[in-house]
């Protein structure tokens, strides 16, 4: 079981607009910047969010990450086949003194 | 462009040992924290350990406190993780990464714990 918790799969139209949540407590969340990472199949995975809201140079600004409390969300806009992967968030827990990450969501591009 | 490159994986039995590799390219690598996260067949990222840039400072996940090491050399623009008492659950692809931040990953090693 994850320390932050993640839907297993979210789905949408080519073209729509969906949202990953990711929730978590203020040991980790709460009081640490989150990043968001996609795995296309069969490949390692890519930083696609950090520090909460920034892209590093390379991704689309059809992605973005947004940040209230104890939760962070991911969200894609104009899907794309190619956006079909699994996403996983991540952050430092001060209470653990580890890095943790979400379950993966899976997103299928309908 | 930054380059991450691991090695050393391969099949052991269980209660054995390895040690991976992490050869670093196109930053500087003494500069960043390092990291290594795994990745079990078919499931999710678990992050393992991570390493300050002077190694002054390693924190573990809990299930491998005590058995996998990590260490790096900045001469060699290296990190390694030394692997010992192997169990099956130690099974999967380690990744290297680099940042605080998990920035930029390595394309992973598979290790496999049977007998």
């Amino acid at each position: 079981q994850s320390v932050l918790t993640q839907p297993p799969s979210v789905s949408a139209a080519p073209g729509q607009k969906v949202t990953i949540s990711c929730s978590g407590s203020s040991s980790n969340i709460g009081n640490h910047y989150v990043s968001w990472y996609q795995q296309l199949p069969g490949t390692a995975p890519k930083l696609l969010i950090y520090e909460n809201n920034k892209r590093p140079s390379g991704i689309p600004d059809r992605f973005s990450g947004s940040k209230s409390g104890t939760s962070a969300t991911l969200g894609i806009t104009g899907l794309q086949t190619g956006d079909e992967a699994d996403y996983y968030c991540g952050t430092w827990d001060s209470s653990l003194s580890a890095w943790v990450f979400g379950g993966g969501t899976k997103l299928t591009v309908l | 462009e930054v380059q991450l490159v691991e090695s050393g994986g391969g099949l052991v039995q269980p209660g054995g040992s390895l040690r991976l590799s992490c050869a670093a390219s196109g930053f500087t690598f003494s500069s960043y924290w390092m990291s290594w996260v795994r990745q079990a067949p078919g499931k999710g990222l678990e992050w393992v350990a991570n390493i300050k840039q002077d190694g002054s400072e390693k924190y573990y996940v809990d299930s491998v406190k005590g058995r996998l090491t990590i260490s790096r050399d900045n001469a060699k623009n290296s990190l390694y993780l030394q692997m010992s008492s192997l169990r099956a659950e130690d099974t999967a692809v380690y990744y290297c990464a680099t940042g605080v931040g998990l920035d930029y990953w390595g394309q992973g090693t598979l290790v496999t714990v049977s007998s």
